[in-house]
């Protein structure tokens, strides 16, 4: 039964580049939430979805960032035109329908712009 | 806005020593309280939750209270051990799924 997955694991994008994150719920699980964690920050929410649909992206960067949660594949974080500020670990949690607060996190997966 | 405070933001203990985090959170309107341990590199995992008609919770070494009135919870842990070093995470949830997240303490058990 395996937990939440997230790939990659680590990520190097230059300035300007698109980075593509992926969180695999667990099974049986349609909710998906990501967290962004900065250095020496909380982790602080982005956005919260189900599957084909957003529920809360009040977290979410107006610009450059975009989230998604197809009815197949995982879900994933798309960030444009990345910048050194982006740097960070990004976390995904998922949980079940009937019980939404209990959230299980993915380890992450820690991005680097150069 | 819903703020979370943990204090202290580091601690080093030696090993067996009894130990006490805290946590703070401003807006007491919350549904449960959820204490994680994070460790270098990896996500993180659920130690405890309390929801808010609770006023504690126990797993083995670890107890965690909650004062929603005063905004407070601690998170008590025993006879400390090596294993136990490791950044824990207070969070707090209200009206909505999201999580509201403290900047963690950073705890050194040393043998």
């Amino acid at each position: 039964n395996a937990g939440v997955m997230q790939n990659p694991r680590h990520l190097v994008r230059r300035r300007g580049q698109e980075a593509r994150l992926r969180c695999s719920p667990m099974k049986g699980h349609s909710h998906v939430y990501w967290y962004r964690q900065l250095p020496e920050e909380g982790l602080k929410f982005m956005v919260y979805l189900q599957k084909e649909n957003i529920i809360d992206e009040s977290g979410m960067p107006k610009e450059r960032f975009s989230a998604e949660f197809p009815k197949e594949g995982p879900s994933i974080l798309r960030i444009q035109q990345v910048v050194r500020g982006d740097s960070a670990a990004y976390f995904c949690a998922s949980s079940h329908r009937d019980r939404p607060y209990e959230q299980y996190f993915g380890p992450g997966t820690r991005l680097t712009v150069t | 806005k819903q703020e979370v405070t943990q204090i202290p933001a580091a601690l080093s203990v030696p090993e067996g020593e009894n130990l006490v985090l805290n946590c703070s959170f401003t807006d007491s309107a919350i549904y449960n309280l959820q204490w994680f341990r994070q460790d270098p590199g990896k996500g993180l995992t659920s130690l405890l939750l309390i929801q808010s008609s609770q006023r504690e919770q126990t797993s083995g070494r670890l107890n965690a209270s909650l004062d929603k009135s005063s905004g407070r919870s601690t998170l008590y842990i025993a006879a400390s051990q090596p294993g136990d070093s490791a950044t824990y995470l207070c969070a707090v949830r209200q009206g909505s799924e999201k999580l509201v997240f403290g900047k963690g303490t950073k705890l050194t058990v040393n043998p």
